[in-house]
């Protein structure tokens, strides 16, 4: 199964974008890239997913590079109701029924 | 109600306790998941059903116990559980379970403490 890598934590200030990055080099062709985030004593919550193409909703955007080893989350205008620890995921394969195989995460701290 | 909901919040027991927790979905799924979070540990899924039918069991002892009386509930029945078993529950629910698009809703936990 795919695994990712991310930084432990990182700061951004309120107002400006956050870019999280994410590695994901194993990632196979038809693996999902998942991002959820989890704020404080609540459970996660769904953000964006891509495979190849970039993808935006009404919370992030999400950009894939070309050869899908890396993913970098952007939330356009960081508040302080972002800080959370934000999951980068990759689906595990059928041979693991598809499971979301969760990581450490990152620890993003919106500063006032 | 809206989402996924779960009670209690918050349990204390002690290890010769049986207690239950509870996990309701709104939201028409056929999957629910039961994940356990322990302190600076990634989530471990512990349990999934489909369709009422139990399909993943991740090797959890048996001091943990599933039921899935229908779609949209889901138990966790507990007992003699040791100290290290103190971790937040997660209940979580999709539409499919099988896929290799399947976005889960979690609720917001339950925060047990075994003493």
């Amino acid at each position: 199964d795919a695994k990712t890598t991310q930084p432990t934590s990182m700061d951004c200030a309120e107002g400006r974008a956050a870019n999280l990055p994410c590695n994901h080099s194993t990632i196979s062709g038809n693996e999902y890239v998942y991002w959820y985030r989890q704020i404080h004593s609540q459970g996660p919550q769904y953000i964006i997913h891509g495979l190849k193409n970039n993808e935006t909703n009404e919370m992030a955007s999400l950009i894939i590079t070309e050869d899908r080893k890396s993913s970098t989350l952007i939330l356009p205008h960081a508040t302080l109701r972002d800080t959370a620890v934000y999951y980068c995921i990759v689906r595990g394969s059928l041979d693991s029924n598809y499971q979301l195989i969760w990581g450490a995460g990152t620890k993003l701290i919106i500063k006032p | 109600e809206t989402g996924v909901t779960q009670t209690p919040r918050h349990l204390v027991m002690g290890m010769t306790n049986k207690k239950s927790l509870k996990c309701e979905q709104h939201l028409g799924h056929n999957a629910m998941y039961w994940y356990k979070q322990s302190a600076k540990k990634p989530l471990e899924l512990m349990f999934v059903y489909s369709l009422e039918e139990r399909v993943e069991n991740n090797s959890v002892p048996s001091r943990f116990s599933p039921e899935c009386p229908n779609s949209s509930h889901l138990f966790l029945h507990l007992h003699t559980l040791q100290p290290e078993d103190s971790a937040l529950y997660l209940c979580a629910s999709s539409q499919v379970f099988f896929s290799s698009y399947n976005e889960q809703f979690f609720g917001p936990g339950t925060r047990l403490t075994v003493l």
